[in-house]
């Protein structure tokens, strides 16, 4: 079945730092990918995405390529500030109208 | 701009009792979910809906029952609640590839089984 492997949290940085969080997948066919973002006691928030092979999806300053070759889906961000303190969650989603399957979550701490 | 509307946002319960989770969502979308979200173990699908008057299970289905009332509405039932299911339930919508590719989520619902 389908899988996501987020890399081990939780994430402390200082702001202005440079981001990367992990993101590995498997996967049948051409899913779709995604990052959300969830911020202290509120719901998912989709951050960016991409639909097929090196697709780039922005937002926010937030990054995210899709590679088939290596199967990955880093998020980056070049200056983090404190008010991206959240949850990150990678995810795919099978093609069409297939279930979306979530990575475990890292947990983002930026300091002042 | 509702979205996905979730219904009760925090719920207590005794153990044995049972609740009905609400879920309406108003962006026409053919695909419904719900998750549950524990600490450090991200989302799980408990179930899921491809389209009205469809229904398949998630990965942990037990404990949990679901009706897609029409298009707009997908509730999840609890039968019998147990110290096992306090968690934070999400519902969610999405459409069918293309630009209704994205699932959208509701805000949450916070339960408690005591």
């Amino acid at each position: 079945g389908n899988s996501v492997t987020q890399m081990e949290g939780p994430v402390t940085l200082s702001e202005e730092a440079f981001l990367t969080i992990n993101c590995t997948y498997t996967a049948t066919g051409y899913p779709s990918l995604f990052w959300y973002v969830q911020y202290p006691g509120e719901g998912l928030q989709l951050l960016l995405k991409a639909t097929k092979a090196d697709d780039k999806g922005s937002n926010k300053g937030f990054e995210a390529t899709y590679r088939k070759e290596t199967t990955s889906f880093h998020l980056e961000k070049g200056s983090v500030q404190v008010s991206d303190s959240a949850v990150y969650f990678c995810a795919l989603r099978e093609a069409s109208y297939g279930k979306l399957t979530f990575g475990q979550g890292t947990i983002l701490t930026v300091h002042p | 701009n509702a979205g996905v509307t979730q219904t009760p946002k925090f719920q207590v319960l005794k153990t044995g009792q049972s609740m009905t989770l609400q879920c309406a969502q108003d962006m026409n979308h053919n695909s419904m979910y719900w998750y549950r979200q524990d600490p450090g173990m991200g989302l799980r699908l408990i179930y899921y809906s491809a389209s009205e008057g469809t229904t398949d299970k998630g990965e942990v289905p037990n404990g949990y029952n679901v009706s897609r009332l029409n298009k707009r509405e997908f509730s999840l039932r609890l039968e019998s609640a147990a110290p096992s299911q306090t968690s934070v339930y999400f519902c969610a919508a999405a459409g069918w590839g293309g630009t209704g590719n994205t699932i959208y989520f509701g805000e949450g619902s916070w339960l408690t089984v005591v």
